[in-house]
C-alpha cells in the first residue's frame, strides 16, 4: 500500500525557505500514471494546491505563489521535495504531500501524507 | 482561476437521514473533473469521489456525486455516524486547481 511521508522543520524565520521532503513508500514515484503534488491548508485560506510534478520533471505551479515555489524530484530515493522562498506568516499552515491519478482516468488526490504542521514565524 | 462555492456552510443532521451538499463553480469545469473529499479533525483529507461521479476504492455506495457544467453535488444516503465531518470540493479540470470552502456536516 502507498505511504507517503512529509518532513522537514516545523518553523521557519520570515524571508526564509520552507523546504519539505515526501518520501514515497510502497510504490515507485518513477511512473507514468501519476503525478505527485502539494497542498497546504490553513485557517485563512482553506485548502489550497500548490503545484505538481511528473517524474520525468515537469512541473506546474499556482500562480498564487508568484514564482516562489519549486517543486523537485529524485527518483533514486524515491522522494520529492517542495520549496518555498521569502515566506510569511501567510504561509503558515499544515502541508500536504499528496499523489494524483492520471492514467486510465485523472482522480485527483487519490493518496496523501499526514501533513506536517509548518509555522512561520521569528 | 475557478472559484468553487459550496453550500451550505453547515448542514445539522441525524444519523439514518440523507445529506445533499453543493458546490458550484464560477465557470464550466472541464470534462466534469470535479472531486469531493472527506476529513475528519486532525486527518488528511480522504477521497470519496472523483469526475464528478465515480467513487474512489474502498468508498461506500452510501456516497454519490452527480453533476456537470458548474453544478455539483454530493450525496449520502443514510448518514452513519463516521460520516460527520468537513466536505470540500475540488476542481482539477483547469489549472490552477481550486477547492471549496467546504461544508461541515454536523449531528443534529
Amino acid at each position: 500500500q502507498l505511504h507517503l511521508q512529509e518532513s522537514g522543520p516545523g518553523l521557519v524565520k520570515p524571508s526564509e525557505t520552507l523546504s519539505l521532503i515526501c518520501a514515497v513508500s510502497g510504490g515507485s514515484i518513477s511512473t507514468t500514471s501519476h503525478y505527485w503534488g502539494w497542498i497546504r491548508q490553513s485557517p485563512g485560506k482553506g485548502l489550497e494546491w500548490i503545484g505538481s510534478i511528473y517524474s520525468d520533471g515537469v512541473t506546474y505551479y499556482n500562480p498564487s505563489l508568484e514564482g516562489r515555489v519549486t517543486i523537485s524530484v529524485d527518483t533514486s530515493k524515491n522522494q520529492f521535495s517542495l520549496k518555498v522562498n521569502s515566506v510569511t506568516a501567510p504561509d503558515t499552515g499544515v502541508y500536504y504531500c499528496t499523489r494524483d491519478t492520471v492514467k486510465p482516468t485523472p482522480t485527483a488526490s487519490d493518496s496523501w501524507g499526514q501533513g506536517i504542521l509548518v509555522n512561520v514565524s521569528s | 482561476e475557478i472559484v468553487l462555492t459550496q453550500s451550505p456552510g453547515t448542514l445539522s443532521l441525524s444519523p439514518g437521514e440523507r445529506a445533499t451538499l453543493s458546490c458550484r463553480a464560477s465557470q464550466d469545469v472541464d470534462y466534469a473533473y470535479v472531486a469531493w473529499y472527506q476529513q475528519k479533525p486532525g486527518q488528511a483529507p480522504r477521497l470519496l469521489i472523483y469526475g464528478a461521479s465515480s467513487r474512489a476504492a474502498g468508498i461506500p455506495d452510501r456516497f454519490s456525486g452527480s453533476g456537470s457544467g458548474t453544478d455539483f453535488t454530493l450525496t449520502v444516503s443514510r448518514l452513519e455516524p463516521e460520516d460527520f465531518a468537513v466536505y470540500y470540493c475540488q476542481q482539477y479540470g483547469n489549472s490552477p486547481f481550486t477547492f471549496g470552502q467546504g461544508t461541515k456536516l454536523e449531528i443534529k
